[in-house]
């Protein structure tokens, strides 16, 4: 099983400051079945980035991922109040599909 | 209006049974494979099962491998999950969900709130 190991488990920001999020996993991934999602409260996930580093539909550019092997990122270049939320990663190139416990971003 | 509908949701004691349901609206789930992925009350994400467009390959998580079936009618256009052998563990909001990015195909239901307690 890949396990992913997002760090930290909470980042405090300020909006329209920039923030990277860390994804590390247990032995490499395929790039292409890799995806970011954010979930907010009392809602379902949506994916933002997948494929690594390929925005979804709708996502604005200030959202960016990349990364390969073990490490990926999601970079979110300027913050704004309705990014605060809660970001997973997920790979599901290898079964038993799996996903990191997840970062909260929060409001500094 | 494209969705998924999850139900089937409930309290139930330990080692009892349930079944969810997913039900599809405003696309055809015949041509994408269907996951069942849940959350615990406070906690991250976990991938449950896996099916197929056809039904021809099926994936479960171990920690639910044996205990837990998935299966689908594209004819009804739905996806169920039977879950026998309930554990206190299991306690979770059940999202039936499909994905294919590249097609901008990226659907979760609502969520079905699944509690075992005694």
């Amino acid at each position: 099983e890949i396990v992913l190991t997002q760090s930290p488990g909470t980042l405090s920001f300020s909006p329209g400051e920039r923030v990277t999020l860390s994804c590390r996993a247990s032995q490499s991934v395929d790039s292409r079945f890799f995806v970011w999602y954010q979930q907010k409260r009392g809602q379902a996930p949506r994916v933002l980035i997948y494929r690594t580093s390929s925005r979804a539909t709708g996502i604005p550019d200030r959202f960016s991922g990349s990364g390969s092997g073990t490490d990926f990122t999601l970079t979110i270049s300027r913050l704004e109040p309705d990014d605060f939320a809660v970001y997973f990663c997920q790979q599901y190139g290898s079964s038993p599909y799996t996903f990191g416990q997840g970062t909260k971003l929060e409001i500094k | 209006q494209v969705r998924l509908v999850d139900s089937g949701g409930g309290v139930v004691q330990p080692g009892r049974s349930l079944r969810l349901s997913c039900s599809a609206a405003g696309f055809s789930i015949s041509r994408y494979a269907m996951h069942w992925v849940r959350q615990a009350p406070g906690k991250g994400l976990e991938w449950v099962a896996h099916i197929a467009y056809d039904g021809g390959n099926i994936l479960y998580a171990d920690s639910v491998r044996g205990r837990f079936t998935i299966s689908r009618d594209n004819a009804n256009n739905t996806v169920a999950l039977q879950m026998n052998s309930l554990r206190v563990e299991d306690t979770a909001v059940y999202y039936c969900a499909t994905w294919a990015f590249t097609l901008g195909v990226d659907y979760w239901g609502q969520g079905a709130l699944v509690a075992v307690s005694s």
